[in-house]
């Protein structure tokens, strides 16, 4: 069974850009969370989804947005990048996105911003 | 508003030695809590989760324990080995909403 997928693996871009991430959660996942990882920070949670709908939003500015499709993958996009911004970015699936689930997580997207 | 925290920061220890990694938390208002391993620059690796209800999970080397009233949690790891280097991290699902709130892990080194 396919893990936690997420592309790309690296990515630089410039200030003033803006950039896209994917994740494609287990089979039969419906649950997609994004956090961001830096280390003065270190995991923050950014949205989640479920069935197309976002449930859930943390402390970030509106540059971050998400979004999720019928087959369960998810987007992230964020615009206006920042210096800031560069951060390793991971994407989590879990089954039915009720309480008690398991979350898995992909291998991150690493965003450097220059 | 959750906070989770770990101790140590860090911690080195010789190959064999039995050890324990703590977690606490400041709401005892969770549904469950997940340990992860993350090696660098890679994703985390889920090692355990223990429901709200449980006071113990086991997987191999690895025991987690949970007291939610006290808000703690420690990970037991038996009979090291340096491939267990890594670090470890706690996140603990806030009931109302659908996230985790993580600590700052503890990085682990096992020496040959």
């Amino acid at each position: 069974k396919a893990g936690v997928t997420q592309t790309p693996r690296y990515l630089i871009k410039t200030r003033g850009q803006q950039v896209t991430l994917s994740c494609s959660p287990i089979s039969g996942h419906r649950s997609v969370s994004w956090y961001q990882q830096t280390p003065g920070q270190g995991l923050q949670f950014l949205f989640e989804y479920f069935s197309e709908t976002q449930r859930n939003k943390g402390n970030f500015p509106g540059r971050f947005s998400g979004r999720q499709f019928s087959n369960s993958r998810s987007e992230m996009n964020v615009s206006t990048l920042e210096l800031g911004d560069s951060a390793l970015y991971l994407c989590a699936s879990s089954l039915a996105g009720n309480a008690n689930t398991e979350a898995f997580f992909g291998q991150g997207t690493r965003l450097t911003v220059v | 508003k959750q906070e989770v925290t770990q101790i140590p920061a860090a911690l080195s220890v010789p190959e064999g030695e039995n050890l324990v990694l703590n977690c606490s938390f400041t709401d005892s208002a969770i549904y469950n809590l997940q340990w992860f391993r993350q090696d660098p620059g890679k994703g985390l690796t889920s090692l355990l989760l223990i429901q709200s209800s449980q006071r113990e999970q086991t997987s191999g080397r690895l025991n987690a324990s949970l007291d939610k009233s006290s808000g703690r949690s420690t990970l037991y790891i038996a009979a090291s080995q340096p491939g267990d280097s890594a670090t470890y991290l706690c996140a603990v699902k806030v009931q109302g909403a659908q996230k985790l709130v993580f600590g700052q892990g503890t990085r682990l080194t096992i020496n040959p």
